[in-house]
């Protein structure tokens, strides 16, 4: 079955970046997008970009634009996600999600929580 | 920015129709998701491509598009169905995905 790992929570200080990583595993990991939601305690779902693992191209919403980055390595299935710059208002659960093209999001990991506090 | 609206809330009772919609001027020319998020869960797919619902989801579960509102329906409502349900399209050039502000549906 279809399965994305995430990996542990983060503490990290205002200026600091953090690297989230997602494992693929259940099928082909360069066949299908991987996008990046993130949630603030209490707060709605935000799209922050997607990434073609089999490419490596990207696409990043506008508000993370210059601040994040998104990358793969396919020998292991991994895909990760870099925020630079970090603030308190990043402070969120982040989530990778695999997205079959018309058919959407389907299939979601974890969750990272990554704090940002001085 | 894009945005797709919501409403905050919607309260029924079991047995009920509970109806959410989501407005926005691209979505009649791009599909809508819609997804189930229930407290410390990941969100789950629960309508996709405006209507076609995916294996393993409850028949009383529907989607519907007119003109720039689509609706999630849900049909006899039952208490598992609380939750927290979130529209999802993209800008009319269909490079930004965007997600409503999502709609908390109590059962009463």
């Amino acid at each position: 079955q279809v399965q994305l790992v995430q990996s542990g929570a983060e503490v990290k200080k205002p200026g600091a970046s953090v690297k989230v990583s997602c494992k693929a595993s259940g099928y082909t990991f360069t066949s299908y997008d991987i996008n990046w939601v993130r949630q603030a305690t209490g707060q709605g779902l935000e799209w922050m970009g997607w990434m073609n693992p089999n490419s490596g191209n990207t696409g990043y919403a506008q508000k993370f634009q210059g601040r994040v980055t998104m990358t793969r390595n396919t020998s292991i299935s991994t895909a990760y996600m870099e925020l630079s710059s970090l603030r308190s208002e990043d402070t969120a659960v982040y989530y990778c999600a695999r997205e079959a093209g018309t058919l959407g999001i389907g299939s979601w990991g974890q969750g990272t929580l990554v704090t940002v506090s001085s | 920015s894009y945005e797709l609206t919501q409403p905050p809330s919607v309260s029924v009772s079991p047995g009920q129709t509970a109806r959410i919609t989501c407005s926005a001027d691209a979505l009649p020319k791009q599909y809508a998701y819609w997804y189930q998020q229930k407290p410390g869960q990941a969100p789950v797919l629960v309508i996709y491509k405006d209507s076609e619902r995916p294996s393993g989801i409850p028949e009383r579960f529907s989607g519907s598009s007119s003109g720039t509102t689509v609706t999630l329906t849900i049909s006899g409502v039952q208490a598992e169905d609380e939750a927290d349900y979130y529209c999802q399209s993209a800008d009319s050039s269909g490079t930004y995905k965007v997600f409503g502000g999502g709609t908390k549906l109590t059962v009463l």
